[in-house]
């Protein structure tokens, strides 16, 4: 049971770069969310999946785009990396359904950089 | 739009004493959880401690209590016999009772653990 997990770690990108970060969670749970981490400043919701084959925009989602591809994955695409997309990315995955229903249970985080 | 406002930057505490976080919050929702997590330097994002609105009573987990005061929309975090393991960034956290379960954080308070 490894709960949620993120790929990659660690990622530096060239303006205008794109990538995927690709997140899983093996806890059968509905609903996933991607937040953004930058210095100084606590999570910001980017996008989220309240059930598979739903995604609705979190407070900062210009610049991304996110697919729920099954339960289990929900990932999260910069077509266009620009500098202030510099930041520490999180994944996590929750299910209302459940006795941790209150909890988020998060990923380990990808800290990707753009030049 | 709920905001979560933590005023203190960093603390430091020695080790062994008592230390209190602050958090304060805006929303216009009588129902709704409020959260404090825990981030240590290895970036993992750990669950302390939840307390339903409607829960007069204060939340406790052994060492950790909060003061929950709904009117002030106050909610504070106390650590007592503080440990070195305690150093971390504390994340105060909002979301509302139903729907989705979009997290709404606080900027953060770094804790310092003295020897």
């Amino acid at each position: 049971n490894a709960g949620v997990t993120q790929t990659p770690k660690f990622q530096v990108l060239k303006t205008g770069q794109s990538m995927t970060l690709q997140c899983a969670q093996d806890m059968n749970h509905n609903s996933m969310y991607w937040y953004r981490q930058d210095p100084g400043m606590g999570l910001r919701l980017i996008y989220y999946s309240a059930s598979e084959g739903t995604t609705d925009k979190g407070e900062v989602p210009n610049g991304y785009n996110v697919s729920r591809l099954n339960k289990r994955e929900f990932s999260l695409r910069l077509e266009s990396a620009a500098p202030s997309q510099t930041s520490v990315y999180f994944c996590a995955s929750s299910d209302e359904r459940t006795v941790t229903h209150n909890e988020q249970f998060f990923g380990p985080g990808t800290r990707l950089t753009v030049l | 739009a709920q905001t979560v406002t933590q005023s203190q930057p960093e603390m430091s505490v020695q080790e062994a004493e008592t230390v209190t976080l602050s958090c304060t919050y805006d929303t216009s929702e009588s129902d709704y959880y409020l959260f404090w997590y825990k981030q240590p330097p290895s970036r993992q994002m750990i669950l302390v401690i939840r307390q339903e609105a409607y829960k007069q009573q204060n939340a406790t987990e052994n060492r950790f209590s909060v003061n929950f005061q709904k009117a002030a929309k106050s909610f504070s975090l106390k650590i007592s016999d503080s440990q070195l393991g305690d150093a971390a960034m504390y994340f105060c956290a909002y979301r509302i009772y139903q729907g989705a379960q979009k997290l709404v954080f606080g900027q953060g308070t770094r804790l310092t653990i003295n020897p």
